[in-house]
């Protein structure tokens, strides 16, 4: 009953470091998404993708990119992973409904990864 | 104007009574307007959803009442359980950018 995937639970990474984390969804769903989860600061967008290889940033992109190779796969990339970087990294995704492509709707989201950074 | 502001970052109800936290925001543009309900250790899963055409939403337990000139909506939780004690998040989106701008959440303690 899995439908969104996130490779690991915890990680702990030194700064500098290039971190990747991975997110699988096995529902055919156009559209994923890269949330942080911080407390008193909600769920914060950091990068979605419409599609195969396509990309949009979110708000708070500064220090991260992504990559959609496969319509299941979303990778999201702390090019040099810092402090402020410790965070709960959530993956979602979402069909895309209805002519015209009516987004928004439907969100599934993984379990979460928590990532340290020391 | 694309913050979506909830309240109160923490709430403790006794079973059986009735939990209320609430949401405003900005943005007119907004046209979606979902709760998720997340526990321990899991991601936020989809509670209820209510569109700005209608004032309110029921389904079972769970309310959502939406006032749209004032730009606010909240959800009720009915008859509060101990199994209802999770962090609650309010959202809202528009058009077809598919992005949910999420509220600050709120932790719901129920004490038996």
């Amino acid at each position: 009953d899995v439908k969104v995937t996130q490779s690991s639970r915890y990680l702990v990474k030194r700064t500098g470091e290039k971190v990747f984390l991975e997110c699988v969804q096995d529902m055919d769903h156009e559209n994923m998404f890269w949330y942080r989860q911080d407390p008193g600061l909600g769920l914060r967008l950091i990068y979605f993708s419409y599609d195969v290889k396509m990309k949009e940033k979110g708000d708070i992109p500064e220090g991260y990119s992504v990559s959609r190779e496969k319509k299941e796969r979303f990778s999201l990339i702390l090019e040099s992973a810092s402090t402020n970087q410790t965070s709960m990294y959530l993956c979602a995704s979402s069909p895309t409904l209805g002519t015209g492509g009516r987004l928004g709707y439907g969100y599934t989201f993984g379990s979460g990864t928590r990532l340290t950074v020391v | 104007q694309q913050q979506v502001k909830q309240s109160p970052q923490s709430l403790i109800v006794q079973k059986g009574g009735i939990s209320i936290i609430n949401c405003a925001y900005e943005n007119t543009a907004f046209d979606y307007f979902p709760w998720y309900q997340q526990f321990p250790g899991k991601g936020p899963a989809l509670l209820i959803a209510i569109r700005p055409d209608v004032s309110e939403k029921k389904e079972g337990r769970f309310t959502i009442s939406f006032n749209k000139s004032a730009k606010q909506f909240s959800l009720h939780i009915m008859d509060s359980q101990p199994g209802d004690s999770a962090t609650y998040f309010c959202a809202a989106s528009f058009g077809n950018t598919g992005k949910l701008i999420f509220g600050q959440g709120t932790t719901l303690q129920v004490k038996p």
